[in-house]
């Protein structure tokens, strides 16, 4: 089955860039998505289909997707992003969905 | 307003039986996959199952295959999860979600019901 990897943790200063890695193979071939997920609370999207944002997702949030990783990238980080960041991809191969282990992602 | 509540968990023994259920409003769920995701306690998401627009088909994720059940009633804009023999590692907060196409992103969340098997 495929696998995502990613880190368990990232830390960034606030006004920094945090970025989020995550690893499979030839991910670069399917669209991936990314969820911030803040204690307590349901997941929620914050980048679709390697790049896009949805309504509401402020612009400091992106994605890239090439080769065998995609990044979510944060810029400005504020307090408010941390949180738990996981992505996803649809495996045709299972007709699974796959999720990341998650990265908690903590303002210094 | 546009929302998924689940609702159906508790506590239950191992062996024991449990149907959840997700209610969707502020929109037809009939144009939508809808799919059920569940984050055992300090740990991350894990996809369980999804089921077309119109019931006809299903997936499950290896852990829950032969044991969990999903299905729909469109009529009621509603979602189930059927979950039989189950485990103590099936303890978890169950959430559902939609998907426009089956392979898209998840671009709702309801709030989750908790689950736990434990005697």
């Amino acid at each position: 089955s495929y696998v995502l990897t990613q880190p368990p943790s990232v830390s960034e200063a606030p006004g920094g860039t945090a970025r989020i890695t995550c690893e499979g193979n030839n991910i670069g071939g399917l669209g991936v998505h990314w969820y911030q997920q803040k204690p307590g609370q349901a997941p929620v999207l914050v980048v679709s289909d390697d790049s896009d944002r949805p309504l509401g997702i402020p612009e400091r949030f992106s994605g890239t997707n090439s080769g065998n990783t995609a990044t979510l990238t944060i810029s400005r980080v504020e307090a408010g992003d941390e949180a738990d960041y996981y992505c996803q991809v649809w495996d045709s191969d299972s007709d699974h969905w796959v999720f990341g282990g998650g990265t908690k992602v903590t303002v210094l | 307003e546009l929302q998924l509540v689940e609702s159906g968990g508790g506590l239950v023994q191992p062996g024991g039986s449990l149907r959840l259920s997700c209610e969707a409003s502020g929109f037809t769920s009939n144009a939508y996959w809808m799919q059920w995701v569940r984050q055992a306690p300090g740990k991350g998401l894990v996809w369980v199952s999804r089921i077309h627009n119109d019931g006809s088909s299903a997936n499950y994720a290896d852990p829950v295959k032969g044991r969990f059940t999903m299905s729909r009633d469109n009529a009621k804009n509603t979602v189930y999860l059927h979950m039989n023999s189950l485990r103590v590692e099936d303890t978890a907060m169950y959430y559902c979600a939609r998907d426009l196409w089956g392979y898209d992103s998840f671009d709702m969340w309801g709030l989750g019901t908790m689950v736990t098997v434990s005697s």
